[in-house]
Protein backbone atom coordinates (compact mmCIF):
# COMPACT_ATOMS: atom_id res chain seq x y z
CA UNK A 1 0.00 0.00 0.00
CA UNK A 2 1.36 3.37 -1.00
CA UNK A 3 1.79 5.81 2.11
CA UNK A 4 2.06 9.97 1.62
CA UNK A 5 3.45 11.78 4.53
CA UNK A 6 3.11 15.58 4.59
CA UNK A 7 4.27 17.85 6.96
CA UNK A 8 4.21 19.92 8.59
CA UNK A 9 1.00 19.35 9.59
CA UNK A 10 0.17 22.42 11.24
CA UNK A 11 1.86 25.43 9.85
CA UNK A 12 1.14 28.81 11.30
CA UNK A 13 2.90 31.64 9.37
CA UNK A 14 2.89 35.93 9.31
CA UNK A 15 1.93 37.50 5.72
CA UNK A 16 4.78 38.20 3.51
CA UNK A 17 6.76 35.12 4.94
CA UNK A 18 7.87 32.12 2.61
CA UNK A 19 7.26 28.61 3.47
CA UNK A 20 7.35 25.35 1.87
CA UNK A 21 4.79 22.09 2.79
CA UNK A 22 6.16 18.74 1.91
CA UNK A 23 4.66 15.56 0.48
CA UNK A 24 6.56 12.04 0.39
CA UNK A 25 5.38 8.78 -0.77
CA UNK A 26 6.56 5.53 -0.65
CA UNK A 27 6.49 3.86 -3.96
CA UNK A 28 6.71 4.73 -7.87
CA UNK A 29 4.61 7.24 -9.28
CA UNK A 30 4.77 9.83 -11.63
CA UNK A 31 1.16 11.57 -10.95
CA UNK A 32 0.78 14.16 -8.10
CA UNK A 33 -1.93 16.52 -7.66
CA UNK A 34 -2.76 19.20 -4.60
CA UNK A 35 -5.31 19.99 -3.74
CA UNK A 36 -6.89 22.97 -1.24
CA UNK A 37 -9.59 22.22 1.31
CA UNK A 38 -11.37 25.58 3.14
CA UNK A 39 -13.43 24.83 6.03
CA UNK A 40 -16.32 22.84 6.35
CA UNK A 41 -16.14 23.20 2.13
CA UNK A 42 -14.86 20.51 -0.44
CA UNK A 43 -11.74 19.68 -2.32
CA UNK A 44 -10.05 22.39 -5.21
CA UNK A 45 -7.84 21.48 -7.36
CA UNK A 46 -4.28 23.63 -7.78
CA UNK A 47 -2.16 21.74 -9.55
CA UNK A 48 -1.20 18.49 -11.48
CA UNK A 49 2.42 17.22 -11.84
CA UNK A 50 2.99 14.26 -14.53
CA UNK A 51 6.18 14.03 -14.75
CA UNK A 52 9.84 14.01 -13.24
CA UNK A 53 10.86 18.07 -12.32
CA UNK A 54 7.93 19.13 -13.43
CA UNK A 55 6.68 22.98 -11.77
CA UNK A 56 3.68 24.69 -11.89
CA UNK A 57 3.13 28.34 -10.74
CA UNK A 58 -0.45 30.30 -9.39
CA UNK A 59 -0.24 33.21 -7.79
CA UNK A 60 1.87 32.69 -4.64
CA UNK A 61 1.69 29.03 -4.77
CA UNK A 62 4.44 27.15 -7.00
CA UNK A 63 4.50 23.49 -7.27
CA UNK A 64 7.43 20.94 -8.13
CA UNK A 65 7.26 17.05 -8.52
CA UNK A 66 11.02 14.81 -7.79
CA UNK A 67 9.59 11.10 -8.75
CA UNK A 68 12.95 10.04 -8.31
CA UNK A 69 13.16 11.27 -4.91
CA UNK A 70 9.44 10.77 -4.66
CA UNK A 71 8.92 13.69 -3.00
CA UNK A 72 6.50 17.06 -4.00
CA UNK A 73 7.21 20.29 -2.94
CA UNK A 74 4.87 23.27 -2.50
CA UNK A 75 5.83 26.51 -1.75
CA UNK A 76 4.27 29.74 -1.05
CA UNK A 77 5.72 33.09 -1.41
CA UNK A 78 4.66 35.79 0.61
CA UNK A 79 1.91 34.87 2.20
CA UNK A 80 -1.41 36.59 2.43
CA UNK A 81 -4.78 36.23 4.98
CA UNK A 82 -6.49 34.15 2.06
CA UNK A 83 -4.06 31.36 1.85
CA UNK A 84 -5.13 30.20 5.09
CA UNK A 85 -6.69 26.75 4.76
CA UNK A 86 -5.66 22.58 4.06
CA UNK A 87 -3.62 21.85 1.51
CA UNK A 88 -3.55 17.83 0.62
CA UNK A 89 -1.22 16.32 -1.86
CA UNK A 90 -2.39 12.80 -3.50
CA UNK A 91 -0.83 10.29 -5.55
CA UNK A 92 -2.10 8.06 -7.81
CA UNK A 93 -1.14 4.88 -9.14
CA UNK A 94 -3.35 2.81 -11.61
CA UNK A 95 -6.78 3.98 -11.07
CA UNK A 96 -6.34 4.56 -7.23
CA UNK A 97 -5.49 7.86 -5.25
CA UNK A 98 -3.61 7.93 -1.92
CA UNK A 99 -4.09 11.40 0.16
CA UNK A 100 -1.77 12.36 2.59
CA UNK A 101 -3.36 13.91 5.73
CA UNK A 102 -3.29 17.18 4.99
CA UNK A 103 -0.98 20.67 5.74
CA UNK A 104 -3.05 22.77 8.20
CA UNK A 105 -1.97 26.70 7.07
CA UNK A 106 -2.70 29.75 9.09
CA UNK A 107 -1.70 32.89 7.73
CA UNK A 108 -1.44 35.56 10.22
CA UNK A 109 -1.46 39.66 9.71
CA UNK B 1 -22.54 22.69 -15.50
CA UNK B 2 -23.23 21.50 -12.44
CA UNK B 3 -20.23 19.92 -11.98
CA UNK B 4 -20.46 16.73 -9.19
CA UNK B 5 -23.14 16.79 -7.23
CA UNK B 6 -24.29 15.21 -4.22
CA UNK B 7 -27.48 14.28 -1.89
CA UNK B 8 -27.65 14.43 1.11
CA UNK B 9 -25.74 17.27 3.05
CA UNK B 10 -26.68 16.15 6.16
CA UNK B 11 -27.74 12.51 7.56
CA UNK B 12 -28.38 11.02 11.32
CA UNK B 13 -29.27 6.74 10.42
CA UNK B 14 -29.25 4.42 13.29
CA UNK B 15 -26.77 1.88 13.74
CA UNK B 16 -28.15 -1.11 11.35
CA UNK B 17 -30.16 1.10 9.18
CA UNK B 18 -29.34 1.12 4.96
CA UNK B 19 -29.13 4.46 2.95
CA UNK B 20 -27.57 5.09 -0.23
CA UNK B 21 -25.73 8.61 -1.27
CA UNK B 22 -26.24 9.92 -4.12
CA UNK B 23 -23.78 11.66 -6.41
CA UNK B 24 -23.79 12.55 -10.15
CA UNK B 25 -21.79 14.83 -12.58
CA UNK B 26 -22.67 16.20 -15.91
CA UNK B 27 -19.19 16.15 -17.42
CA UNK B 28 -19.06 12.95 -18.95
CA UNK B 29 -15.77 11.76 -17.26
CA UNK B 30 -15.39 8.30 -17.09
CA UNK B 31 -13.29 7.74 -13.73
CA UNK B 32 -15.55 8.57 -10.41
CA UNK B 33 -14.89 7.57 -6.66
CA UNK B 34 -15.90 8.05 -3.44
CA UNK B 35 -13.61 9.15 -0.90
CA UNK B 36 -14.43 9.04 3.38
CA UNK B 37 -12.93 11.67 5.25
CA UNK B 38 -11.81 11.79 8.55
CA UNK B 39 -10.00 13.80 11.15
CA UNK B 40 -6.11 13.35 10.97
CA UNK B 41 -6.17 11.18 8.20
CA UNK B 42 -6.78 12.98 4.97
CA UNK B 43 -9.59 11.17 2.26
CA UNK B 44 -9.75 7.48 2.04
CA UNK B 45 -10.61 6.12 -1.26
CA UNK B 46 -13.50 3.67 -0.90
CA UNK B 47 -14.70 2.48 -4.35
CA UNK B 48 -14.07 3.83 -7.97
CA UNK B 49 -15.16 3.37 -11.33
CA UNK B 50 -13.74 4.30 -14.61
CA UNK B 51 -16.48 3.41 -16.51
CA UNK B 52 -19.95 2.42 -17.28
CA UNK B 53 -20.97 -0.96 -15.78
CA UNK B 54 -17.05 -1.21 -14.40
CA UNK B 55 -16.72 -0.84 -10.55
CA UNK B 56 -14.01 -1.60 -7.71
CA UNK B 57 -12.37 -1.87 -4.68
CA UNK B 58 -10.11 1.62 -2.64
CA UNK B 59 -8.46 1.39 0.12
CA UNK B 60 -11.28 1.09 2.73
CA UNK B 61 -14.58 -0.78 0.29
CA UNK B 62 -15.20 -2.90 3.48
CA UNK B 63 -19.27 -2.19 4.46
CA UNK B 64 -20.18 -0.20 1.16
CA UNK B 65 -21.26 -1.31 -2.36
CA UNK B 66 -21.07 0.66 -5.58
CA UNK B 67 -22.83 0.06 -9.13
CA UNK B 68 -22.60 2.10 -12.13
CA UNK B 69 -25.14 1.94 -14.92
CA UNK B 70 -24.70 5.25 -16.36
CA UNK B 71 -21.88 7.72 -17.18
CA UNK B 72 -23.11 10.00 -14.72
CA UNK B 73 -24.50 8.49 -11.51
CA UNK B 74 -22.28 6.58 -9.46
CA UNK B 75 -24.35 6.20 -6.17
CA UNK B 76 -22.50 4.43 -2.76
CA UNK B 77 -24.63 2.19 -0.85
CA UNK B 78 -24.43 1.62 2.90
CA UNK B 79 -25.55 -1.82 3.75
CA UNK B 80 -25.63 -1.64 7.80
CA UNK B 81 -24.40 1.05 9.30
CA UNK B 82 -21.87 1.42 12.16
CA UNK B 83 -20.93 4.10 14.11
CA UNK B 84 -17.28 4.23 12.55
CA UNK B 85 -19.05 4.80 9.36
CA UNK B 86 -19.41 8.48 10.51
CA UNK B 87 -17.45 10.70 8.09
CA UNK B 88 -18.03 12.79 5.77
CA UNK B 89 -18.11 11.54 2.37
CA UNK B 90 -17.17 13.31 -0.94
CA UNK B 91 -18.07 11.94 -4.34
CA UNK B 92 -14.99 13.30 -7.42
CA UNK B 93 -15.01 13.16 -10.98
CA UNK B 94 -12.38 13.20 -13.70
CA UNK B 95 -10.95 12.37 -17.16
CA UNK B 96 -8.66 9.40 -16.95
CA UNK B 97 -5.58 10.12 -14.83
CA UNK B 98 -6.68 13.86 -14.81
CA UNK B 99 -7.37 16.30 -11.62
CA UNK B 100 -10.42 15.35 -9.66
CA UNK B 101 -13.29 17.35 -9.37
CA UNK B 102 -15.25 16.78 -5.71
CA UNK B 103 -18.88 17.03 -4.80
CA UNK B 104 -19.92 19.05 -1.85
CA UNK B 105 -19.46 16.09 0.48
CA UNK B 106 -22.54 14.47 2.78
CA UNK B 107 -21.69 14.34 6.45
CA UNK B 108 -23.41 11.28 8.14
CA UNK B 109 -23.12 10.23 11.67
CA UNK B 110 -24.04 7.14 12.47
CA UNK B 111 -25.76 6.74 15.90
Amino acid sequence: ELKVEQNPLFLSMQEGKNYTIYCNYSTTSDRLYWYRQDPGKSLESLFVLLSNGAVKQEGRLMASLDTKARLSTLHITAAVHDLSATYFCAVGTGNQFYFGTGTSLTVIP
Amino acid sequence: NAGVTQTPKFQVLKTGQSMTLQCAQDMNHEYMSWYRQDPGMGLRLIHYSVGAGITDQGEVPNGYNVSRSTTEDFPLRLLSAAPSQTSVYFCASSSLGDEQYFGPGTRLTVT
